[in-house]
């Protein structure tokens, strides 16, 4: 069965730090990833998605992923973080075409000092 | 509706007694995921349905929890004999096919007391 290692479980930063938050697969087969973003007493939201092509996908505020095939990672890279960034961050990924569902890693609570 | 809708946002209920947890997905999206997420943690994996059928439940943690989608849209998530450690968030999202990303719900925070 698939699974995702986040390797920060938590980080807290000052306004204007650089941050990479890790992410690891374990099934090497075609993936679909994600980052999602949980704000405090929000619901979960997507931040980022992979499915094909270009492996440097881009969202707001600057935030971008790397998927690197060879080392089964998707990491994310916020340039200069925000104390509105303040939350919890989960990497997912869907395998098997589907067939294995969307799979979460257990989070990066990230805090940011003003 | 817009977006999952998920019912009730809250239920306390006391140890041993039955509870259903309801979950209205995007119109039209085949996948619908039901994940248990406790304070600090990721979601944790219950089951996934494509259409009626339950795709995997391999993450259902034992015979009290089961969950039904009968035509395909609205699913239930029925605990039995609850226990105190039933206790948590549970999540519901849906995906247009299962390939794509999935929208969540808000939640239902349950309470066992």
């Amino acid at each position: 069965a698939q699974s995702v290692s986040q390797h920060n479980h938590h980080v807290i930063l000052s306004e204007a730090a650089s941050l990479e938050l890790g992410c690891n697969y374990s099934y090497g087969g075609t993936v679909n990833l994600f980052w999602y973003v949980q704000y405090p007493g929000q619901h979960l939201q997507l931040l980022l998605k992979y499915f094909s092509g270009d492996p440097l996908v881009k969202g707001i505020k600057g935030f971008e992923a790397e998927f690197i095939k060879s080392k089964l990672s998707f990491n994310l890279r916020i340039p200069s973080v925000q104390w509105s960034d303040t939350a919890e961050y989960f990497c997912a990924v869907i395998s098997g075409g589907g067939a294995d569902g969307l799979t979460f890693g257990k989070g990066t609570h990230l805090i940011i000092q003003p | 509706g817009a977006g999952v809708s998920q019912t009730p946002s809250n239920k306390v209920t006391e140890k041993g007694k039955y509870v259903e947890l309801r979950c209205d997905p995007i119109s039209g999206h085949t996948a619908l995921y039901w994940y248990r997420q406790s304070l600090g943690q990721g979601p944790e994996f219950l089951i996934y349905f494509q259409g009626t059928g339950a795709a995997d439940d391999s993450g259902l943690p034992n015979d009290r929890f089961f969950a039904v989608r009968p035509e395909g849209s609205v699913s239930t998530l029925k605990i039995q004999r609850t226990e105190r450690g039933d206790s948590a968030v549970y999540l519901c999202a849906s995906s247009l096919n299962g390939i794509t990303e999935a929208f969540f719900g808000q939640g239902t925070r349950l309470t066992v007391v």
